[in-house]
């Protein structure tokens, strides 16, 4: 399986600021995901990073907020726009693999005051 | 809508122990894959298990075996000789899109499984 590192582990953030979050892989990938995990919720598909065009995002969340940017097939980063307090969870990408299995990064915790 | 059930929120067993985590899940497709997936508390997401729903046999990794009923649409996961470092959270997740490229998972809610020395 690929070796998906993410920056930055954690982070703490104003509200009305943007953050930046960076997915690394070590090999080349097709699809990348980027999910959000609510505090003591399950996973929520916020978008599939596409290599070369735009994102696609699922139903309740739009480019506007979440800006993603797939400049090559080993990475990808995520911006959480205009924060607020409900923004506050941990961010993590994943990458398909054979046998369509997805495997993750270590997430990105955010919290946002 | 496809839907991944996971009506056990918490559950916790003895050291040494088995313990079977229940999913089920709603779809109108024949062909797709199911997964559990541990996040221990360092929240590193781990595949444990996967399955292809054409196949009849049972998944096994070493301790992890799963009861894929297709026609009850479920899918339970057997951990066997529970050991500490078990403890996490468990989800069940399915692809319901198999060969469409997409490779969306569907997620439950999670079970938090803790296991007692």
């Amino acid at each position: 399986s690929a070796v998906i590192s993410q920056k930055p582990s954690r982070d703490i953030c104003q509200r009305g600021t943007s953050l930046t979050i960076q997915c690394q892989v070590d090999s080349q990938v097709t699809m990348m995901f980027w999910y959000r995990q609510q505090p003591g919720q399950s996973l929520t598909l916020i978008a599939t990073a596409n290599q070369g065009s735009e994102a696609t995002y699922e139903s309740g969340f739009v480019i506007d907020k979440f800006p993603i940017s797939r400049p090559n097939l080993t990475f990808s980063t995520l911006t959480v726009s205009n924060m607020s307090p409900e923004d506050s969870s941990i961010y993590l990408c994943s990458v398909g693999g054979a046998t369509e299995t997805q495997y993750f990064g270590p997430g990105t915790r955010l919290l946002v005051l | 809508a496809q839907t991944v059930t996971q009506s056990q929120p918490e559950m916790s067993v003895q050291e040494a122990e088995t313990v079977t985590l229940s999913c089920t899940y709603d779809t109108s497709e024949n062909n797709y894959y199911l997964f559990w997936y541990k996040q221990p508390p360092s929240r590193q997401m781990i595949l444990v298990i996967r399955q292809e729903a054409y196949k009849q046999q049972n998944a096994t990794e070493n301790r992890f075996s799963v009861n894929f009923q297709k026609a009850a649409k479920s899918f339970s996961l057997k951990i066997s000789d529970s050991q500490l470092g078990d403890t996490a959270m468990y989800f069940c997740a399915f692809d319901p899109e198999a060969g469409g490229g997409s490779e969306k998972l569907v997620f439950g809610k999670g079970t938090k499984l803790t296991v007692n020395p």
